[in-house]
């Protein structure tokens, strides 16, 4: 089982559409949690931190649920400038980050 | 904010030859960098940690004579695939962290893309 586990998608959706994307973790002593955007032939970038009280930076909202080891992110009113890959990113409890295979999203007009 | 470069970004080559890959962080001293291969649709996997002055610590599976990693500066650090394969192509990512442990911010390099005919 890997330890960081998402849906790749690819995720299709009309631009202005809600799309949310999920992220299961195995490692219960993981420490923090982040969501990174990926363009292509690009290097990851930080896009937030996650937190159990849930965060919000805008059009976007992560949740943390530490008792079912699940990450999300919620992504509203989507913008042609969002089609990415969206990396789900764990610190483990060595400090070390694992990444997820990451989740395609394209907004199309 | 903290700017790491990494050059250079792509690089094709014969198989047998080895290639240098050079991470500098540009605006800060960085006391560990991290180097990150991404094979196509899958997740960067960290390959090695190095530390300023001190020998790399390699990930289980990543053979430390095929891939010498180099820390010599606060700013540089250095991965040289020795005799690459096709097998070695992938996206190499480096990052680069102030402190001297996992738990401080990661920044990342642009990437180098390596293609081994």
């Amino acid at each position: 089982r890997k330890e960081v586990e998402q849906d790749p998608g690819p995720f299709n959706v009309p631009e202005g559409a809600t799309v949310a994307f999920n992220c299961t973790y195995s490692n219960s002593a993981s420490q923090s949690f982040f969501w990174y955007r990926q363009d292509c032939r690009k290097e990851p970038k930080l896009l937030m931190s996650v937190y159990s009280s849930g965060n919000e930076d805008g059009r976007f909202t992560a949740q943390l649920n530490r008792a079912s080891q699940y990450i999300s992110l919620l992504i509203r009113d989507s913008k042609l400038s969002d089609s990415a890959t969206y990396l789900c990113v764990v610190r483990g409890n060595t400090g070390k980050l694992i990444f997820g295979q990451g989740t395609t999203l394209q907004v199309k007009p | 904010g903290a700017v790491v470069s990494q050059h250079p970004s792509w690089v094709i080559c014969k198989s047998g030859t080895s290639v240098k890959i050079e991470c500098r962080s540009l605006d800060f001293q960085a006391t560990t960098m991290f180097w990150y291969r991404q094979f196509p649709k899958q997740s960067l996997m960290l390959m090695a940690t190095s530390n300023e002055g001190s020998k790399a610590t390699y990930e289980q599976g990543v053979e430390k004579d095929k891939f010498l990693i180099n820390h010599a500066s606060l700013t540089l650090s250095t991965l040289t695939v020795t005799s690459a394969h096709p097998e070695d192509s992938s996206f190499y990512i480096c990052s680069a962290a102030g402190g001297t442990g996992f738990s401080d911010t990661q920044y990342f390099g642009p990437g180098t893309r390596l293609t081994v005919l």
